[in-house]
């Protein structure tokens, strides 16, 4: 089965820690993205990259970090300098970075900050 | 900048009813236009989009959709729903510029028995 997959699903921190959201993806995309979901305000866009070892800062990429080493891989770092990082995080990927192309969804990680 | 506005955050409606939601886009230059369902607690689903030709857009699970483009807008309609569609939807706007993909804030459609 083709998709994309992250983990964990649910994930505690306490403050002053970093953490590493993982994503992966089978489905052989050159584009993956990162979003962040909080109530009441859709999803913004915190990174993304369009190739291997190549990456851009979206709309809100303070305090956030990425790595894309792999072509299945984009994992997130939610660093000690995100002032506000409890929210559902949800990582996408399409075929390419262009503005038609459809992007799928992974189910998410709900990062909850103690 | 291209933005996206979802008119209404909460439509509850009964069950076997008919429902609208509601999405205008900002600009009116070439858009592409999508719409994404929410179950909780898990990804975003593609359930159409409009890239060019027919203005009426039909997509999974029944719904179909309007491109207007005088009135930029895109509006989300369904003849009868069912508890199932109980979800929260986001109207989606690519802006050709960026290649990136902006969201409205979501409408939560709650169908009653």
């Amino acid at each position: 089965d083709g998709g994309i997959t992250q983990s964990p699903k649910y994930l505690f921190r306490k403050e002053g820690q970093n953490v590493t959201l993982s994503c992966e993806q089978n489905l052989n995309h050159d584009a993956m993205y990162w979003y962040r979901q909080d109530p009441g305000q859709g999803l913004r866009l915190i990174y993304y990259s369009q190739i291997v070892n190549d990456f851009q800062k979206g709309d809100i990429a303070e305090g956030y970090s990425v790595s894309r080493e792999k072509k299945e891989s984009f994992p997130l770092t939610v660093t000690s300098a995100q002032k506000n990082p409890t929210a559902f995080y949800l990582c996408a990927s399409s075929i390419e970075n262009h503005s038609y192309n459809e992007q799928f969804f992974g189910p998410g990680t709900r990062l909850t900050v103690l | 900048a291209q933005s996206v506005t979802q008119l209404d955050s909460q439509v509850p409606v009964f069950e076997e009813a008919p429902v609208e939601l509601r999405c205008n886009y900002s600009s009116s230059v070439s858009v592409y236009l999508f719409w994404y369902v929410q179950y909780p607690n898990q990804g975003l689903q593609l359930l159409l989009k409009y890239l060019s030709g027919s203005t009426l857009v039909k997509g999974i699970n029944g719904f179909e959709a309007e491109f207007n483009k005088s009135q930029t807008s895109f509006h989300l309609r369904k003849p009868s729903v069912h508890i199932s569609d109980t979800a929260e939807y986001f109207c989606a706007v690519s802006d050709r510029n960026t290649d990136k993909l902006i969201f409205g804030t979501g409408t939560r459609l709650q169908v009653f028995p």
